[in-house]
């Protein structure tokens, strides 16, 4: 079965300071990989995702992953955050059909 | 375009009562799935319908069920519920049966008290 493990269940940084958020998974199969971010109070939102090809993926408000299979990790980076960014970000992943397993999430605290 | 909608937005039930959640899926998608977000916790895979057929569950009590209907709306439907129900409860939906393309909703938020 797979599992995700989010390291770091809060992470706190400074505004302009680089940040990366830790997600190890195990599989036995391939996988596709996910990045999810949940702001207060709401739903969530695709960040990234990895289905095949380039290891590194990348989303439209900079934030980066690199799927790692050696490490079998997927850790999400961004080079310099804003305030905005704060939220909960979600590891996940999924073998192909029905069911995401989700990481139990890490907060990301920015502060100016 | 229209997300993935879902109602009540919030509501508060008493133990044993029964509840309904819906969710309209975004037009076109004909898969939506059905997630329990406890707080603090990650969303736990609960059920998958697709063309109107259960295609996966997780591990909840027969309590829970669900199912969609002719225009893909779904009904999450809760009988006997517990305080541990407490939950955000999140649909997604998506054009195919894999669980790569989900859209998800800003979720149900249900206080069993």
């Amino acid at each position: 079965a797979q599992s995700v493990t989010q390291l770091d269940s809060q992470v706190p940084v400074f505004e302009e300071a680089p940040v990366e958020l830790r997600c190890n998974y195990s599989s036995s199969v391939s996988v596709y990989l996910f990045w999810y971010v949940q702001y207060p109070n709401q739903g969530l939102q695709l960040l990234l995702k990895y289905l095949s090809g380039s290891t590194l993926v990348e989303s439209i408000n900079g934030f980066e992953a690199e799927f790692n299979k050696s490490q079998t990790s997927f850790h999400l980076r961004k080079p310099s955050v804003h305030i905005s960014d704060t939220a909960e970000y979600f590891c996940a992943v999924n073998t192909g059909f029905q069911k995401l397993v989700f990481g139990t999430g890490t907060r990301l605290l920015v502060s100016p | 375009d229209a997300g993935v909608t879902q109602s009540p937005t919030h509501l508060i039930k008493t133990r044993g009562q029964h509840v309904t959640l819906r969710c309209s899926p975004i037009s076109g998608h004909k898969s939506v799935s059905w997630y329990q977000q406890v707080l603090g916790q990650g969303p736990q895979f609960i059920f998958q319908y697709y063309e109107k057929e259960e295609r996966g569950r997780g591990n909840f009590p027969d309590r829970f069920s669900a199912r969609q209907f002719p225009n893909y709306s779904s009904e999450l439907n809760v009988n006997a519920l517990l305080l541990g129900d407490s939950a955000l409860y999140l649909c997604a939906s998506s054009t195919e049966q894999g669980a790569w393309g989900y859209t998800f909703g800003s979720g149900t938020r249900l206080t069993v008290v």
